[in-house]
Order: structure tokens, then C-alpha cells, then sequence
């Protein structure tokens, strides 16, 4: 059973370009959440979607980010028009369901903007 | 906000040594769990206690929480250099705007020398 994926490991990306970060759950799995990891620091809830939903962003900029969480695919976050701020590494977990299930984490895409 | 909080922020040790890692947290809480991460890769979880636990172990792990006093403490035994890692104590709320997001601390640097 294949864990969390996440592609790329590593991207890297012009101030203003946008950034594609993509993440297959577990199989099973049909909860998705994405953290965002400054360095020295703990992981920051961005967005948790179910499939075709997402049911809170509430840790989401309101600007330039987005998520989704297609019928079929991977889920995406999108950032446009990144900035050096938007350096970090983004991880993306998965569950079985919601309260008091594991959260099982991908490798992290780790995104610099130069 | 980040409810969980490390405490050190940073332990060195020798192999074969115990080492204790404590997290303090702030509000009432579904469950805790505890996560390591090596340098540069992605969050492996570790052990799961809910809320009307005390203690739990699983190989060289021993958890324990305290609801009262609103703290855990992750316990490693007879350490070993592949245990250098952060460890990370997350949080699952009972009441919080973000209803499914996990709570991370800024983490504990454990260093274990040969």
C-alpha cells in the first residue's frame, strides 16, 4: 500500500510564476489536508478537501492560493504570482476520516522562489 | 494558532540514553499525536492517544498524557543514532475554527551521538 505522494520533491520557481503542487492520498483515503513548513518552525494548516469539496480553508491566504481536490487526480495547490515569502515546504496528509484518525504525510514538496 | 508547544527545543544525548520530550497544549483536545521528522524529508507518525487515555507504548515509544495539566510527554528508550530527528506533538481540538486541522508545536531537535 502505497503511502502519500507528493510530486515534484523540489521546485523552484521566478518571483510571479505560478506554482503546480500535487498530492495522491493513500489509497482509501479520501480526506486531504495541506500544511505549509517554514523552516525552523512546525507545520501551518492551509486547506483540508474531500473529494470534489473543500471544506476548510480556513488556514488559506486569501489571495493567490488555491485547492482542489478533483473527482479523479490528484489533489492540487496552486499558488500564482508566487513571492519569496512563498518559499517553504508544503506537505500533504491524508486520513481515513476526520476526528481522532492518524494524519499520514507525504515527503513535502519544498518550493523556493527566487 | 499553534497550541502545541516542545519543550526543549533542542536535546543531545548518547546512544543507549533515554530521552524525554514534553508538549504543552491549550485547549481541550480529541486526541494528540506524536510525529518525527528527519532533516529535510517529510513527517512519519508515530503514536496516536485519545483524550481518555493515559499511556501508551509501542516498541521503544512511551506517550503519556494529562488532561488535567494539559501536557504529553513522548519517552524514547535506549536511544540510537538513527533516532536524530524533530519530534512533533500535533493537537486535534475539540473546538477550534479550524474544525480538522491538527495543531503542530515548533518541535523538539533530538540529536543522539555514538
Amino acid at each position: 500500500n502505497a503511502g502519500v505522494m507528493q510530486n515534484p520533491r523540489h521546485l523552484v520557481r521566478r518571483r510571479g510564476q505560478e506554482a503546480r503542487l500535487r498530492c495522491s492520498p493513500m489509497k482509501g483515503h479520501s480526506h486531504v489536508y495541506w500544511y505549509r513548513q517554514l523552516p525552523e518552525e512546525g507545520l501551518k494548516f492551509m486547506v483540508y478537501l474531500q473529494k470534489e469539496n473543500i471544506i476548510d480553508e480556513s488556514g488559506m491566504p486569501k489571495e493567490r492560493f488555491s485547492a482542489e481536490f478533483p473527482k479523479e487526480g490528484p489533489s492540487i495547490l496552486r499558488i500564482q504570482q508566487v513571492v519569496r515569502g512563498d518559499s517553504a515546504a508544503y506537505f500533504c496528509a491524508s486520513s481515513l476520516g476526520t476526528a481522532s484518525y492518524e494524519q499520514y504525510f507525504g515527503p513535502g514538496t519544498r518550493l523556493t522562489v527566487t | 494558532s499553534q497550541q502545541g508547544e516542545e519543550d526543549p527545543q533542542a536535546l543531545s544525548i548518547q546512544e543507549g540514553e533515554n530521552a524525554t520530550m514534553n508538549c504543552s497544549y491549550k485547549t481541550s483536545i480529541n486526541n494528540l499525536q506524536w510525529y518525527r521528522q528527519n532533516s529535510g524529508r517529510g513527517l512519519v507518525h508515530l503514536i496516536l492517544i485519545r483524550s481518555n487515555e493515559r499511556e501508551k507504548h509501542s516498541g521503544r515509544l512511551r506517550v503519556t498524557l494529562d488532561t488535567s495539566k494539559k501536557s504529553s510527554s513522548l519517552l524514547i528508550t535506549a536511544s540510537r543514532a538513527a533516532d536524530t530527528a524533530s519530534y512533533f506533538c500535533a493537537t486535534d481540538p475539540t473546538v477550534s475554527n479550524s474544525g480538522y486541522a491538527l495543531n503542530f508545536g515548533k518541535g523538539t531537535s533530538l540529536l543522539v551521538t555514538p
